[in-house]
């Protein structure tokens, strides 16, 4: 079945830090690929996603290249500052049969300290 | 725009004791989804409604979890009885229906509800 492989936290870094997230999977097919965040006492948010090979996601200065000859989708992003601190969760939808619930990996903790 | 609201937001309970977890969808969102986090361990789907009908429920650990979709609204998760390895972060998530084959709706997902078994 489907999975994701991702990074293990806890992550601290210093504010302004480059920041890299590692995340592969296993998929059959072509899935979309996701990263969400959960920030403090709130809910999981998209922060960005691809659904095709090459393709790059991006929001609020995060990055994510779609590599399927290498099947990952490292999350990056060059300046982090303190409000970044929150949990990155990268995720696949795959597309074999109905299915379209989403596949998570373990989730990143990451602390920005200023 | 209200988004997906889940009530209660914490809940300790007893080994044995039933617990009923709620999820409002953001309206008009056909798909609502059920999804668990256990022990900081990666989020996993448990099941998936489509309106009020369960479209996949593959996901459910065992017999113990029951869920529900009122009239196609809000839904419910009831652990009857509740064991410790239940505890963790129930999440609710809705999106629209889908428009294709290969389309795919963004899911909102709510706050989470923590349970602790003790």
């Amino acid at each position: 079945g489907d999975s994701v492989t991702q990074m293990e936290g806890p992550v601290t870094l210093s504010e302004e830090a480059f920041l890299t997230i590692n995340c592969t999977y296993t998929a059959t097919g072509y899935p979309s690929l996701f990263w969400y965040v959960q920030y403090p006492g709130e809910g999981l948010q998209l922060l960005l996603k691809a659904t095709k090979a090459d393709d790059k996601g991006s929001n609020k200065g995060f990055e994510a290249t779609y590599r399927k000859e290498t099947t990952s989708f490292h999350l990056e992003k060059g300046s982090v500052q303190v409000s970044d601190s929150a949990v990155y969760f990268c995720a696949l939808v795959g597309f074999s049969g109905s299915a379209r619930q989403l596949t998570f990996g373990s989730g990143t903790q990451l602390t920005v300290l200023p | 725009e209200a988004g997906v609201t889940q009530f209660p937001s914490h809940s300790v309970i007893e080994k044995g004791q039933t617990v009923t977890l709620r999820c409002d969808p953001i309206s008009g969102h056909d798909n609502l989804y059920w999804y668990r986090r256990v022990m900081g361990k990666e989020i996993k789907f448990l099941l998936h409604f489509v309106k009020e009908s369960k479209q996949d429920e593959s996901g459910m650990p065992n017999n113990r979890f029951l869920a529900e979709r009122t009239g196609g609204t809000y839904s419910t998760l009831k652990v009857q009885p509740a064991e410790l390895e239940d505890s963790g972060v129930y999440f609710c998530a809705s999106s629209q229906g889908r428009r294709g084959i290969r389309s795919y709706n963004e899911q909102f997902f709510g706050p989470g509800t923590r349970l602790t078994v003790l």
